[in-house]
Formats: structure tokens, C-alpha cells, sequence
């Protein structure tokens, strides 16, 4: 199935700072999930998104759902090195086995 | 320890040989998935599974196969191992993707495969 479209790819930060990413797509998604994941790991599921325009933090990780339904963005205030990864955007249609993965944001911090 | 594991976490084969890996979940999900994950291309489902004895083909099923015996395991086979077929592979299991809030996969750790 189609693919998500999440930007940016990458991301070289500085301590401290905020970042944002997002996730888009042509479909409407019932479901919303950002992942992160560290080298040599799983993705490991941040914050689960299921109301068009909800809004929802996970300590310094506030994710929300697109009022069209069809995108969402993830912000992560004052950075720290351990945020390093890379962060998936997943859509879920409402279909049983279509679950929908962005390509990832590679996310780098510098201390 | 609960969770779902995967093995080998690294795996070395030769062209035309036969790999399986495994997939172990103690939750009791009913769904299972089998992706790979390569550079640009983010998740691709290879399979799926509804419930032991029950599975489907994902995006890029050609050359895998897949079994289910029983609920916990989930085991994917390259029946003859080619260089495409180097990648990640990581193992999700699911409550019940049909319903909202019990759709989250949750991920094992991965199989890092080298087909030479």
C-alpha cells in the first residue's frame, strides 16, 4: 500500500532546541502512531492519536491528529541528546491489516 | 520476560540457502506481522497473520513464507535466500487491529539478515 509521506528526512539540531515533524498523506486515517527507534532496536510506540484534531503530550513529545485526518505532526520541545533516533509517523485506515509507516525522520542532536 | 522477541538478532546466509526466523509474543495477540525495513522505504509488510492457522500476503510477500502453527509464534522463511532479500526484519504483533485503541503494533528488535 501507498506509503506515508513524512518530512523532514533528517534533522541535525542543537541541544536545546525544538523540533517538528510531520506526516501527510492522501488517504484518511482512523489512527496515528509516532514510533521512535534507536540503532539496533524496534520501534518503540511514543503517542497513539484516535480524534481528528486531538492533541496529545508525552512529556516534552506533543503529537496531533490533522483535522482533514489525513496528516499529523510531532514537536519535541528543548531537545536532549537522548531524543537521537529515528521517529516513524504510522496511519492506520480502519482496515484490518492496513497500517500505513512513513519513511522515518533521522533525527540527530548536538550536545 | 513478556514481550515479543525476535531471533537471531543477526543473521549471516549464502545465496539459495534456507532462513527462517523467529517470532515469539507472550500477550496472546491475535495479529501478527512480519516487515522489512530498507534504506528510503520506511515499513513494508511482508505477511500478516489473523490468528494461528490464518495468514495473508502483505506488499512484498514473493519469497518468504510464513506459518502458525500456534498464537505465540510467527516464524518467516526465505525458502532460497537472495542478496535483494539483505535487510532488517522486525516482528509486530496487534490486539486486534479492528478496533480503535487496540490497533498498536508493538515491535521485537530485529533481525539484521546479509544475504551474500
Amino acid at each position: 500500500g501507498q506509503q506515508l509521506n513524512q518530512s523532514p528526512q533528517s534533522m541535525f539540531i542543537q541541544e536545546g532546541e525544538d523540533v517538528s515533524m510531520n506526516c501527510t498523506s492522501s488517504s484518511i486515517f482512523n489512527t496515528w502512531l509516532w514510533y521512535k527507534q534507536e540503532p539496533g532496536e524496534g520501534p518503540v510506540l511514543l503517542i497513539a492519536l484516535y480524534k481528528a484534531g486531538e492533541l496529545t503530550s508525552n512529556g516534552r513529545l506533543t503529537a496531533q491528529f490533522g483535522i482533514t485526518r489525513k496528516d499529523s505532526f510531532l514537536n519535541i520541545s528543548a531537545s536532549i541528546p537522548s531524543d537521537v533516533g529515528i521517529y516513524f509517523c504510522a496511519g492506520w485506515t480502519g482496515n484490518n491489516n492496513d497500517m500505513r509507516f512513513g519513511a522515518g525522520t533521522r533525527l540527530t542532536v548536538k550536545p | 520476560d513478556a514481550g515479543i522477541t525476535q531471533s537471531p538478532r543477526y543473521k549471516i546466509t549464502e545465496t539459495g540457502r534456507q532462513v527462517t526466523l523467529m517470532c515469539h509474543q507472550t500477550w496472546s495477540h491475535s495479529y501478527m506481522f512480519w516487515y522489512r525495513q530498507d534504506l528510503g522505504h520506511g515499513l513494508r509488510l511482508i505477511y500478516y497473520s489473523a490468528a494461528a492457522d490464518i495468514t495473508d500476503k502483505g506488499e512484498v510477500p514473493d519469497g518468504y513464507v510464513v506459518s502458525r502453527s500456534k498464537t505465540e509464534n510467527f516464524p518467516l522463511t526465505l525458502e532460497s535466500a537472495t542478496r535483494s532479500q539483505t535487510s532488517v526484519y522486525f516482528c509486530a504483533s496487534s490486539e486486534s487491529p479492528g478496533k480503535v485503541a487496540k490497533n498498536i503494533q508493538y515491535f521485537g528488535a530485529g533481525t539484521r539478515l546479509s544475504v551474500l
